[in-house]
């Protein structure tokens, strides 16, 4: 069973930074892509990055509001998938998810989500 | 960046009912899209991916088609369970982007 777990939320001052942290399961967690995203309160999702795997170099996609602010990183020796946040806004208040993005094995665009993680911008 | 533009907004449905949500991409996108269910406090689920292949679990009653900028969702016998927000979304180009949802109410 595919699961995935984000951790590291919670409250940061505006111009602040926090990481957050996603384990992956029951896949082969180097294979796919990995993404974030994100829904601020009473809003839709947004898509805000990806990071492709080791045979793409590893190389990431961003959407402008965040690019130069958040950088994602994978570890694929601990399943794990990171979103460095520099420079928070209040407008980065949001619960943040998790998800595989493309694999060439399958359609596994955003098929499996954490269960978010917290993050208020606030002073 | 690609634009998508869900409609309706809301509407109201009985049990029972069928319904249909569309969306419509500022440029073609192939049969990139997905569409999604959330509700109220869980992460987004996948219900349809390449526009119009059901996710593994995902009851038939829920359908997709489209291809290029016209895609539509259509949930045959609308049920309890169903009452949520709906969602789509192009992953043809960078940056992926949403549409502006569709929230399905009881009527």
């Amino acid at each position: 069973e595919v699961q995935l777990v984000e951790s590291g939320g919670g409250l940061v001052q505006p111009g602040g930074s926090l990481r957050l942290s996603c384990v992956g399961s029951g896949f082969i967690f180097s294979d796919p892509y990995m993404d974030w995203v994100r829904q601020a309160p009473g809003k839709g999702p947004e898509w805000i990055g990806r990071i492709r795997n080791k045979v793409n170099s590893y190389t990431t996609e961003y959407v402008a509001s965040v690019k130069g602010r958040f950088t994602i990183l994978r570890d694929d020796s601990q399943n794990s998938l990171h979103l460095q946040m520099n420079s928070l806004k209040t407008e980065d208040t949001a619960v943040y998810y998790c998800s595989r993005g493309y694999s060439t094995v399958g359609s596994t665009t955003l098929d499996y989500w954490g269960q978010g993680t917290v993050v208020t911008v606030s002073s | 960046d690609i634009q998508m533009t869900q409609s309706p907004s809301s509407l109201s449905a009985s049990v029972g009912e069928r319904i249909t949500i569309t969306c419509r991409a500022s440029q073609g996108i192939r049969n990139d899209l997905g569409w999604f269910q959330q509700k109220p406090g869980e992460a987004p689920k996948r219900l349809i991916y390449a526009a119009s292949n059901l996710q593994s679990g995902v009851p038939s009653r829920f359908s997709g088609s489209g291809s290029g900028t016209e895609f539509t969702l259509t949930i045959s016998s609308l049920q309890p369970e169903d009452f949520a927000t709906y969602y789509c979304l192009q992953h043809n180009s960078y940056p992926l982007t949403f549409g502006g949802g569709t929230k399905v109410g009881i009527k």
